[in-house]
């Protein structure tokens, strides 16, 4: 079946440094692929995403390509800040979801140290 | 724009007992979905609810249900609470659209604790 995998954490990194976390996916056909932040004590929000071969997501100076070829889809910043610090969630939707369905990765614990 | 709201969000319950979660959502969203987030891990899709219709199931038993309303509001209801079932549930609402990508947008969550 469809199945996300997520760089284990936690990652501690100093405040702007570079950053990258890894995801690969598992799906059939072209799915759509997506990065979600969930903040300390708050729910999950779209971060970014993209929904087909060699897309480049971005948003608050975060950047993912899908990348078919490796089905990967690495989260990548420049230079994170303290406010970055929280758990970023890979994900998947399988080709035909209407809605609803989606394959999360275990999560990926970044924490900023000023 | 009304985001996603879930009620309530924190709850303590005991082995055996049942449990009602309740989510609004958001304005223009005609689908909803459930997900559970155990301690450290990523959220695992519980079902899927259109036109008051369960419209997609992860791997949960029978005790997980749930119900959709016709202003698309949303309940999940646990039977026979385990202990295993302490987790935060998340609920997701979207718009049921031809080309939807499935982006998803998320409630704060209901924080289950099974004593």
């Amino acid at each position: 079946g469809d199945s996300v995998t997520q760089m284990e954490g936690p990652v501690t990194l100093s405040e702007e440094a570079c950053l990258t976390i890894n995801c690969t996916y598992t799906a059939t056909g072209y799915p759509s692929l997506f990065w979600y932040v969930q903040y300390p004590g708050e729910g999950l929000q779209l971060l970014l995403k993209a929904t087909k071969a060699d897309d480049k997501g971005s948003n608050k100076g975060f950047e993912a390509t899908y990348r078919k070829e490796t089905t990967s889809f690495h989260l990548e910043k420049g230079s994170v800040q303290v406010s970055d610090s929280a758990v970023y969630f890979c994900a998947l939707s399988a080709p035909g979801n209407q809605g609803g369905k989606l394959i999360f990765g275990q999560g990926t614990e970044l924490s900023v140290k000023p | 724009e009304t985001g996603v709201t879930q009620s309530p969000t924190h709850l303590i319950k005991t082995r055996g007992q049942q449990v009602t979660l309740r989510c609004s959502s958001q304005s223009g969203h005609n689908t909803v979905s459930w997900y559970q987030q155990a301690l450290g891990q990523g959220p695992q899709f519980i079902f899927q609810y259109y036109r008051e219709e369960e419209n997609g199931r992860g791997n949960f038993p029978p005790r997980f249900s749930g119900l959709q309303f016709p202003n698309y509001s949303s309940e999940l209801n646990v039977n026979a609470l385990e202990l295993d079932d302490s987790a935060l549930y998340l609920c997701a609402s979207s718009p049921r659209v031809a080309g939807s990508t499935g982006e998803l947008f998320f409630g704060e969550g209901s924080r289950l604790t099974v004593l």
